[in-house]
């Protein structure tokens, strides 16, 4: 099965520098990759997604890039501030399967200092 | 819009001691259907998956069962919980039978179950 690898574990940054978050893949099948953010003793929740036709996508201060040759995968945090201080995890998935699972990665704490 | 609840919100529990939490989903048909348990605050570990009624994959054998009595509401039990059944119990669902789409799963607010 498809087994997502992420680094790093924990990151701390100041408020307004950048964060990254990168993940690797196995499986070449595998062509959609989610991005969850989960608060303390909250639900993980989507920020951003990716499929395997595009090779970057943005949405606001976040992005996430793709290189499907390398299998690897990896979301950035611009302009960081405090609020986005919580665990983010890194998904694949091969989309179009009807069992539609997800393999997660250990997910990175990630603590914005104000 | 579709909406997921899972109840009890949280949950302790003697070792031993039967196990049933329950999820259920509102406002969408045959829905794909997860149990994932979050250890130590971290992880995601996938335990079981439902396609359709009465069809449950399991991912990690332990001794958890799941069951999919109706076609919007996921069970997880348990006949005697151990100590490291503890954890952050998630339930998660995604649109069924889409070929074509794409897989975001939509989370419930969760069960946190403390065993003492």
């Amino acid at each position: 099965g498809e087994n997502v690898e992420q680094h790093p574990s924990t990151l701390s940054v100041q408020e307004g520098d950048s964060a990254v978050i990168k993940c690797t893949y196995s499986d070449s099948a595998s062509n959609y990759f989610p991005w969850y953010k989960q608060e303390l003793g909250k639900r993980p929740q989507l920020i951003i997604d990716i499929r395997s036709n595009v090779g970057e996508k943005k949405d606001q201060r976040i992005a996430v890039t793709l290189n499907k040759t390398a299998k690897h995968f990896s979301l950035h945090i611009t302009e960081t501030q405090p609020e986005d201080s919580a665990v983010y995890f890194c998904a694949a998935s091969l989309g179009g399967s009807t069992l539609g699972r997800l393999y997660f990665g250990r997910g990175t704490q990630l603590t914005v200092w104000p | 819009s579709q909406t997921i609840h899972q109840w009890p919100a949280t949950l302790v529990q003697p070792v031993g001691s039967p196990l049933s939490l329950e999820c259920t989903v509102e406002g969408t048909s045959n829905p794909n259907l997860y149990w994932y348990r979050q250890a130590a605050g971290r992880g995601l570990q996938l335990l079981f998956y439902s396609v359709g009624i009465g069809q449950i994959s399991s991912e990690v054998p332990q001794n958890l069962s799941a069951s999919r009595p109706q076609d919007r509401q996921f069970i997880l039990s348990s006949k005697k919980l151990l100590l490291s059944d503890s954890g952050f119990y998630l339930c998660a669902w995604r649109p069924g039978q889409v070929r074509g789409s794409y897989n975001e799963q939509f989370f419930g607010p969760g069960t946190r179950l403390t065993v003492l």
